[in-house]
């Protein structure tokens, strides 16, 4: 089965940058998901790594390790609307199309 | 475009009651899945469904039905409503292959008493 582990809670200061750690175990790789969740919203689709490195996208980025089971989501330059809840979550293996998610990282964004 | 939609958004039930959620897409969408998200539980799948005519169960299907008549609709119904049911509800599709993104509903918030 999919095991997904994430911080439960993230402070940050408007300005900065912060990382979001995921680390995942699951018998078959078939890459990972990031999504972003304002309270009160649905989950909104950030970004899809399914091979090793640093995939870029504005402020936002997303790195994944294959052989560690290891992503992070790395936000720079924050703004007050960042503060959001990040999930994470992968392809269930054998599971068609279905997606695991994490519990997800609750981000505070301060002034 | 509307995309996906869900309804109601947010209800207050008796316990017993029946109650079907609805969900809606108009992005054609083969595959859709229906979740409930609990603080600290995260996002749970309830039941799936990859193609109009099929179903199947997720995590969390007790207590639950799906049927899938056509590509568009998703309803998901509780026989009879028990307070551990009290979450909110994410109804999701996305295209056919499994590096597709899923995109979701805007929620219903459920309450049984």
């Amino acid at each position: 089965g999919q095991n997904i582990d994430q911080p439960t809670e993230m402070t940050a200061t408007e300005g900065a940058i912060v990382q979001i750690n995921c680390t995942y175990q699951t018998s078959g790789f078939n890459g990972l998901f990031w999504y972003q969740q304002h309270a009160g919203e649905a989950p909104t689709f950030l970004s899809y790594n399914v091979l090793d490195g640093l995939e870029e996208k504005g402020r936002f980025s997303s790195f994944l390790s294959r052989s560690k089971g290891y992503s992070y989501l790395l936000l720079k330059e924050l703004q007050m609307k960042d503060s959001a809840s990040y999930l994470c979550a992968v392809p269930v293996t054998g599971g068609g199309n279905k997606l695991t998610f994490g519990t997800g990282t609750q981000l505070k964004v301060e002034l | 475009i509307a995309g996906i939609t869900q309804a109601p958004t947010s209800q207050i039930l008796a316990a017993g009651r029946r109650m079907t959620l609805r969900c809606t897409q108009d992005m054609r969408h083969n595959a859709m899945y229906w979740y409930r998200q609990d603080l600290g539980l995260g996002l749970r799948l309830i039941h799936y469904s990859n193609t109009a005519g099929t179903t199947g169960k997720g995590e969390v299907p007790d207590g639950y039905s799906v049927s899938r008549a056509n590509t568009d609709d998703f309803p998901l119904t509780l026989a009879s409503a028990v307070p551990s049911q009290t979450s909110v509800y994410f109804c999701a599709s996305k295209p056919d292959t499994s590096t597709d993104t899923q995109y979701f509903g805007p929620g219903t918030r459920l309450t049984v008493l």
